[in-house]
């Protein structure tokens, strides 16, 4: 089944330690985003990546960063995890980097202790 | 600055029919999109307009005033499994989402 997968599900990891989230997705879409969500908040952009090779900041890029080095994979890296950075995060991809819709995957849910 | 907002929480009544309204700013516009999102799962994309007007697809409809800087989802015939949280997005002019809050919506029998 097409679509968008995230790994891990979920993922407790202790204060100072490094750890990638990976996405992959096999619809061939151009864009891929990452969002964190979090109670009484909407969801947040990360980075976004419009096409393979080009990454950019979102709202609240501070303590991660990405890489797209082709077109189905976007990972998601904090170098240095703290506890403010325990939450649900969001992997999405769109067909292009305009106004169409966003699919998303299942999320990682991440607790930082 | 940018902002979305829409109510915290609804309640209505199965087989009733609920609004959800939703108010944006955004730097710029290129459209506003619905989702729904069940507890402990993805959003999944519901709907989008960009011209004003009433958007209708089977049980959801989706409206939009860009005058006002105001939305609603319209839900219909009410089931159980209607029971989700349902967020609402603005797209600024960078081709950027702005997500409120989302409104949880509660079905009862």
């Amino acid at each position: 089944i097409a679509g968008i997968t995230q790994a891990p599900t979920s993922q407790i990891l202790a204060a100072g330690r490094r750890m990638t989230l990976r996405c992959t997705q096999d619809m061939r879409h151009n864009a891929m985003y990452w969002y964190r969500q979090d109670l009484g908040l909407g969801l947040r952009l990360i980075h976004y990546s419009n096409t393979a090779g080009t990454t950019g900041k979102g709202e609240v890029p501070d303590g991660y960063s990405v890489s797209r080095a082709n077109t189905d994979d976007f990972p998601l890296t904090l170098a240095s995890a703290v506890p403010s950075q325990t939450s649900v995060y969001f992997c999405a991809s769109s067909d292009s980097a305009d106004n169409q819709p966003q699919h998303f995957g299942d999320g990682t849910r991440l607790s930082i202790l | 600055g940018q902002n979305i907002d829409q109510p915290t929480e609804m309640t209505a009544t199965e087989g009733a029919i609920v609004q959800i309204n939703c108010t944006y700013q955004t730097s710029g516009f290129n459209g506003l999109f619905w989702y729904q999102q069940h507890a402990g799962e993805a959003p999944t994309f519901l709907s989008y307009n960009v011209l004003d007007g009433l958007e209708e697809k089977g049980r959801f409809s989706s409206f939009l005033s860009r005058s006002k800087g105001y939305s609603y989802l319209l839900l219909k015939e009410l089931q159980m499994k209607d029971s989700a949280s349902y967020l609402c997005a603005g797209m600024d002019s960078n081709y950027q989402l702005i997500w409120g809050a989302g409104t949880k919506l509660i079905i009862k029998p």
